[in-house]
């Protein structure tokens, strides 16, 4: 199985800030990457899908990049509506494995 | 639109099945794959598995294997996933997802259905 691993796991940020967060895959995935956002108490919501594009109606501030096996997603200047949990997962292989999640909070 | 609407929660004893219905609308059923998973309170994503609506092929994940069946209905585009021997573990939100194309991610999501398993 391919094993995600997203850092870091929670932070702390302003209105404003840029947020970078990281998730590695432990075997090659090529581009098969795709970015989740969870809102307290919602459904995940699709952001990026093949590493980098962007789903319809998501604001361009979130970008996502990388190949291989690390991957980045970045807020470039968060708003009051980021505040959530945000997940990558890979679609190289089944099992569709996510990484643990990462909590961006307000500084 | 493209909706996928699930079942109503469900308390369970131990021991039990339950099975969780995903109906979907405003898309052709057959072409697109459909995945399921969970959350347990506070905690992360845990795919479960996937089914190819048109031919009722199904991928379970390793660690629910013989505990867990996708099936199928074609004449009401509905999806259900039926899990067996619940323990207090299984207590979680289950989502139907719908698989977007060769990426994998998952487009659109249920609402989501709350299985608690308590005695």
């Amino acid at each position: 199985d391919i094993q995600m691993t997203q850092s870091p796991s929670s932070l702390s940020a302003s209105v404003g800030d840029r947020v970078t967060i990281t998730c590695r895959a432990s075997h090659s995935i090529s581009t098969y990457l795709n970015w989740y956002q969870q809102r307290p108490g919602k459904v995940p919501k699709l952001l990026i899908y093949g590493a980098s594009d962007l789903q319809g109606g998501v604001p361009s501030r979130f970008s996502g990049s990388g190949s291989g096996t690390d991957f980045t997603l970045t807020i470039s200047s968060l708003q009051p509506e980021d505040f959530a949990t945000y997940f990558c997962q890979q679609g190289y292989g089944a099992p569709r494995t996510f990484g643990g999640g990462t909590r961006v909070d307000i500084k | 639109q493209v909706q996928l609407v699930q079942s109503g929660a469900e308390v369970k004893k131990p021991g039990a099945s339950v099975r969780v219905s995903c109906r979907t609308s405003g898309y052709t059923f057959t072409v697109y794959d459909l995945n399921w998973v969970r959350q347990a309170t506070g905690q992360g994503l845990e795919w479960l598995g996937w089914m190819n609506p048109n031919s009722g092929h199904t991928d379970y994940a390793q660690s629910l294997q013989g505990r867990v069946t996708m099936t199928r209905d074609i004449s009401t585009s509905t999806a259900y996933m039926e899990l067996s021997g619940l323990t207090s573990e299984d207590t979680a939100i289950y989502y139907c997802a719908r698989d977007s194309d060769y990426t994998h991610a998952f487009d659109i999501w249920g609402q989501g259905t709350m299985v608690t398993v308590s005695s």
